[in-house]
């Protein structure tokens, strides 16, 4: 959707390493939620952000959300093979259960 | 707690027929979305339903209809199938009703038209 642009589209890291995946809202979000993606697979939840702005933390997993950039990012630490996948965003722009995704970031781990 | 099952996990269809799929929400949850997820489109929103009736509805031709039971169970039935129908489809969970909540996925339904 052009409304939440996702960066980078694609993502090579050396397990290890720390990375950032970012998401970006044209619109006021009133949360961003971000999600893990095998190919084909259904869609794995990992953290929820409210607008007024947030982080959370979840294993070596980071995401803020910055209210006035309209910008959320998600941060790896020591990243590892099981982190591969297809990372999503997806903005709540209504209160409601109706989500618009970003196009993804397809990460690969390198061992 | 089980997770949203959706059934069936494959299905491969002829242009023109009609297809109805079913999602099972988690245990509790009350509100159930549909998202159709393409490598051209990407992934996106089709319709919600909560306590049995439409709440939000995507930009998708009435061809593609959904319908909620009473035990929060949904299906969705596509009619007059294209090829462009072709699609992972997933359904999510929550019990929010009105803002925060976390919503769930299921694994999808990956249908083929040929």
């Amino acid at each position: 959707s052009q409304e939440l642009e996702q960066s980078p589209q694609s993502l090579i890291v050396q397990e290890g390493k720390n990375l950032t995946i970012n998401c970006t809202s044209s619109k006021t979000l009133y949360g961003l939620y971000w999600y893990k993606q095998k190919y084909g697979e259904g869609l794995i939840f990992l953290m929820m952000l409210q607008k007024g702005g947030e982080e959370k933390s979840h294993e070596k997993i980071t995401a803020k959300l910055d209210e006035k950039k309209q910008q959320s990012s998600l941060h790896i630490t020591a990243s590892q093979p099981s982190h591969a996948g297809i990372y999503l965003c997806g903005a709540d722009y209504n209160a409601g259960n109706m989500l618009t995704f970003g196009g993804g970031t397809r990460l690969m781990v390198k061992p | 707690k089980a997770g949203v099952t959706q059934t069936p996990r494959y299905l491969i269809k002829t242009r023109g027929q009609q297809v109805t799929l079913s999602c099972s929400p988690i245990s509790g949850h009350r509100s159930v979305s549909w998202y159709q997820q393409t490598p051209g489109q990407g992934l996106q929103f089709l319709f919600e339903y909560f306590s049995e009736t439409q709440r939000n509805k995507g930009n998708f031709p009435g061809r593609f209809s959904g319908r909620q039971f009473s035990n929060s169970r949904s299906e969705m039935n596509v009619s007059t199938l294209e090829l462009g129908d072709s699609a992972l489809y997933l359904c999510a969970s929550s019990s929010r009703t009105g803002s925060g909540g976390e919503q769930y996925f299921g694994p999808g339904t990956r249908l083929t038209v040929t």
